[in-house]
């Protein structure tokens, strides 16, 4: 079956710099990559997704990128913020899947003010 | 927006009792889903329902059930409840064809 894998498992920055969080996923049928963020005390929070069809998605400062080949897809914040401080989650489905996400361990990120 | 909304934020229960765990969504989504989330391990999913009456087995159901017997309703049941169950468990619901899920905010059980 599919597996994820996500890292690092933590990272800390400087606000103001980049940080950029990778997944690899084992299933080529994979064609779903949502990342998720959570919060102290709150469930996970969808931020962006992608599907296989496209390379680069950007929202803002947070963008994904995915390389179908290599099988490996990245979230990058840019310009972070103390409030961007949470843990990151992504995850993978393909069709047929009847939905079912296969998540990362998650990345906590502290960003210093 | 879609809200999932969870019965407890916080619950403490005693080992054998048993345990319901509720989540309602306001969506009309086809599918639902019970996680629970440990420290290092993740998000693993305990069971899952894509319609109505209808449940198919995560990767961790020993020592739980479910119950969908409305489409906005999943109930997880921990039959009787064990310390190695306290955890934090998190719904979510999501539409049959997109595969986005939506969290609830989750509830912490612990078992004593």
């Amino acid at each position: 079956g599919e597996n994820v894998e996500q890292h690092p498992s933590t990272l800390s920055v400087q606000e103001g710099d980049s940080a950029v969080i990778k997944c690899t996923y084992s299933d080529s049928a994979s064609n779903y990559f949502p990342w998720y963020k959570q919060e102290l005390g709150k469930g996970p929070q969808l931020i962006i997704d992608i599907r296989s069809n496209v390379g680069e998605k950007k929202d803002q400062r947070i963008a994904v990128t995915l390389n179908k080949t290599a099988k490996h897809f990245s979230l990058h914040i840019t310009e972070t913020q103390p409030e961007d401080s949470a843990v990151y989650f992504c995850a993978a489905s393909k069709a047929g899947s009847q939905g079912n996400l296969i998540f990362g361990k998650g990345t906590k990120l502290s960003v210093k003010p | 927006d879609v809200k999932v909304t969870q019965s407890s934020r916080y619950l403490v229960k005693r080992t054998g009792e048993k345990v319901f765990l509720e989540c309602v969504q306001d969506m009309d989504h086809e599918n639902m889903f019970w996680y629970r989330q440990d420290p290092g391990l993740g998000l693993r999913l305990i069971y899952f329902s894509y319609d109505v009456k209808m449940k198919e087995k995560g990767d961790i159901p020993e020592g739980y059930s479910v119950s969908r017997e409305k489409k906005e309703r999943f109930s997880l049941i921990l039959e009787s409840a064990s310390t190695n169950q306290t955890s934090m468990y998190l719904c979510a619901s999501g539409e049959g064809h997109t595969d986005t899920q939506y969290f609830g905010p989750g509830t912490r059980l612990t078992v004593l």
